[in-house]
């Protein structure tokens, strides 16, 4: 298994640029979520889904779009580009239906990307 | 308002020195507590959870974890701390309603010295 793969690793953009960033998780988890991780503000969450078709912001999510259309697939877009969104990108996901406390899963992360907005 | 607090943004230790990574929670309710590994430039890494049960909790690489209730603490130890043990570290409390959203410490950065 592949886990959570995110593309591309790498991108520098111009200011009013926009760009989709893709994860894919080949783990059939339910939740997936997108933070940023920016020094000394820790990991902040932009949005994130409870299932196909399903979406809600996170703490940050202005200038964020996401979408998910199948279970394994969470795009995050950025529609125009601002400098202040210059930062790592991490996708996560988790598997955890339920009220059960065996439900209570560890999310798995992707190994980010890094985007720079000049 | 829920949150968890790192209250050292780096710790410094000897190789093969025991070593602590401090986590101290306010959450209403139970406390379901996480922590992960963070190695330079790549994804967070699972490394334990507490859910319920034991308050001694055993996870990946030789680390531990404990419980405390009464100090709403949740510090990460290990024995012997390795070079390779040096990097980021999270501790992260589990909103267990729908969304499963994390809340996270703002990391400790350990440096093992050899």
């Amino acid at each position: 298994n592949a886990g959570v793969t995110q593309t591309p690793k790498f991108r520098v953009l111009k200011t009013g640029q926009s760009m989709t960033l893709l994860c894919a998780q080949d783990m059939n988890h339910e939740y997936m979520y997108w933070y940023r991780q920016d020094p000394g503000m820790g990991l902040r969450l932009i949005h994130y889904s409870v299932g196909e078709g399903t979406t809600a912001k996170g703490e940050v999510p202005d200038g964020y779009n996401v979408s998910r259309l199948k279970k394994q697939n969470f795009l995050l877009g950025l529609e125009s580009a601002a400098p202040s969104q210059t930062s790592v990108y991490f996708c996560a996901s988790s598997y955890g239906r339920g009220r059960a406390q065996s439900s209570y899963n560890e999310q798995f992360f992707g190994p980010g990307t890094r985007l720079t907005v000049l | 308002a829920q949150s968890v607090a790192q209250p050292e943004d780096q710790v410094n230790v000897a190789e093969g020195n025991p070593l602590t990574v401090k986590c101290t929670y306010s959450v209403s309710g139970n406390p379901y507590l996480f922590w992960y590994v963070q190695y330079p430039n790549r994804g967070l890494q699972f490394l334990l959870k507490y859910i319920t049960g034991d308050n001694l909790v055993k996870g990946s690489y030789g680390f531990e974890a404990e419980f405390n209730k009464s100090q709403t603490s949740f510090h990460l130890k290990k024995p012997s701390a390795l070079v390779s043990d040096s990097a980021l570290y999270f501790c992260a409390f589990l909103n267990a309603g729908n969304n499963r959203k994390l809340i996270w410490g703002l990391g400790t950065s350990l440096a093992v010295n050899p």
